[in-house]
């Protein structure tokens, strides 16, 4: 069975870094694309960035483009989030999510608390 | 832009059918995913593609698409079917690459 877990998230001041990581296992993890999604306190879920299967392509939404870095481990199954320039609206439920053909996501960690305040 | 909209809210009486729906352009191009969502959980996708369902869901929910609207349905709604509801699709503006829904509540009464 897929599966992917999340760690890394926590308590951050504006302006601060995190790195968010997600561990897989289950599946091809070499042959997928990933992502990252989040989720504001009592909003929707939120598109935030892609990688491929090699690394080669990666996307980012226009809030966190400039700011975010996604990147990959095949080696170690492994998918992350560098996180800097943090502001509030960035604190969410982060979930690491398994591509499925560049059509959507199918998937979902249990997700990462991130918090960004004072 | 790239938004898809969703009514807020809707309830069903247990066994009843219920349908969600799910607007928006890019809808006309790509087809939508279906997630459940219970509180303090993550999603789960229920509908993918054309009518697909994920193993080990249920044959009750079901998924279909016309125009710029997708729907999702559940024929014959159980208590643990109340969840928030998401729909989701390729963005066709070019500054994403999915875009969610705003969300359904479905409560079942």
């Amino acid at each position: 069975e897929a599966q992917v877990v999340e760690s890394g998230g926590g308590l951050v001041q504006p302006g601060g870094s995190l790195r968010l990581s997600c561990a897989a296992s289950g599946f091809t993890f070499s042959n997928s694309g990933m992502n990252w999604v989040r989720q504001a306190p009592g909003k929707g879920l939120e598109w935030i960035s892609f990688i491929s299967s090699g690394s080669g392509t990666r996307y980012y939404a226009d809030s966190v483009k400039g700011r975010f870095t996604i990147s990959r481990d095949n080696a170690k199954n492994s998918l992350h989030l560098q996180m800097n320039s943090l502001r509030a609206d960035d604190t969410a439920v982060y979930y690491c999510a398994k591509d499925y053909y560049e059509d959507g996501v199918d998937v979902w960690g249990q997700g990462t608390t991130v918090t960004v305040s004072s | 832009s790239s938004e898809l909209t969703q009514d807020p809210a809707v309830s069903v009486a247990l066994g009843q059918t219920v349908r969600i729906t799910c607007q928006g352009d890019s809808l006309r191009s790509y087809f939508a995913f279906w997630y459940q969502q219970k509180p303090g959980q993550a999603p789960v996708l229920v509908i993918y593609g054309k009518n697909k369902r994920p193993s080990g869901i249920p044959d009750r929910f079901s998924g279909s698409n016309s125009g710029n609207t997708a729907s999702l349905t559940i024929t014959g709604a159980l208590a643990e079917d109340e969840a928030d509801y998401f729909c989701s699709s390729r963005d066709n503006t070019g500054n994403l690459l999915y875009v969610f829904g705003t969300g359904t509540k479905v409560t079942v009464l």
